[in-house]
């Protein structure tokens, strides 16, 4: 039963273009979103986050959008550059809740 | 100068040994998490302390049981290991339960059962 899903294992973009990451999530009683960066051989790295009363935040080359109904989210990275190429979570919190996605695997190609 | 730290980095022991994983943070936070990634590299959640208490414990075979001594420290302890244990396991804290703030992870303990 995995309440939060990355569907896309793995991405490949090249370097100065758009990535986007996408996540889905099942439960609406989910009211704050995390993304998390994960490089080997380190723990995730918290990189952006929304509450469910946002549909967009941003913070430099980061966005997340968040589509409620649809019960979707995203992370665009704007211009992709080759120290992305990471582990991207996606994260979903509730009550007494903290469900992380599968990952997706970033490739930024120089 | 280290937020969360946790020790040993690797582990490697045999099937049925008793072995605990050390997890400290400076960031004087109250709230601190255990999560395991297994070969699949699902970051699952196993259990939460806030200041000291347990607040989460998700189905985690009562095998494993964490010590939290302060509220600064959270330690796992995993008895009569078996083979599926193998996995990372990964600590982490946030500043207080039930606000919307993100996790400080440390870098995890790669734990092979053999």
């Amino acid at each position: 039963d995995q309440q939060v899903k990355q569907n896309s294992p793995s991405l490949s973009v090249q370097e100065g273009r758009i990535s986007i990451l996408n996540c889905d999530y099942t439960n609406s009683m989910f009211d704050y979103f995390l993304w998390y960066k994960k490089y080997p051989a380190e723990g995730p790295t918290f990189l952006i986050s929304i509450s469910s009363i946002k549909d967009k935040n941003e913070d430099g080359r980061f966005t997340v959008f968040l589509n409620k109904s649809a019960k979707h989210l995203s992370l665009h990275i704007v211009p992709s550059q080759p120290g992305d190429s990471a582990v991207y979570f996606c994260a979903a919190q509730g009550t007494y809740k903290y469900i992380f996605g599968t990952g997706t695997r970033l490739k930024v190609l120089a | 100068d280290t937020a969360v730290s946790q020790t040993p980095k690797y582990l490697v022991t045999q099937m049925g040994n008793d072995k605990s994983i050390k997890c400290e943070q400076n960031l004087g936070h109250d709230t601190m998490y255990w999560y395991k990634q297994d070969s699949k590299k699902f970051l699952k959640i196993m259990f939460s302390y806030n200041n000291k208490e347990l607040i989460i414990n998700e189905t985690v075979p009562n095998r494993f049981s964490p010590k939290s001594p302060d509220k600064a420290h959270l330690n796992l302890h995993i008895n009569s290991l078996e083979l599926g244990d193998s996995a990372v396991y990964f600590c982490a804290s946030s500043q207080e339960w039930g606000a919307y703030n993100e996790q400080f992870f440390g870098p995890g303990t790669r734990l092979t059962v053999l």
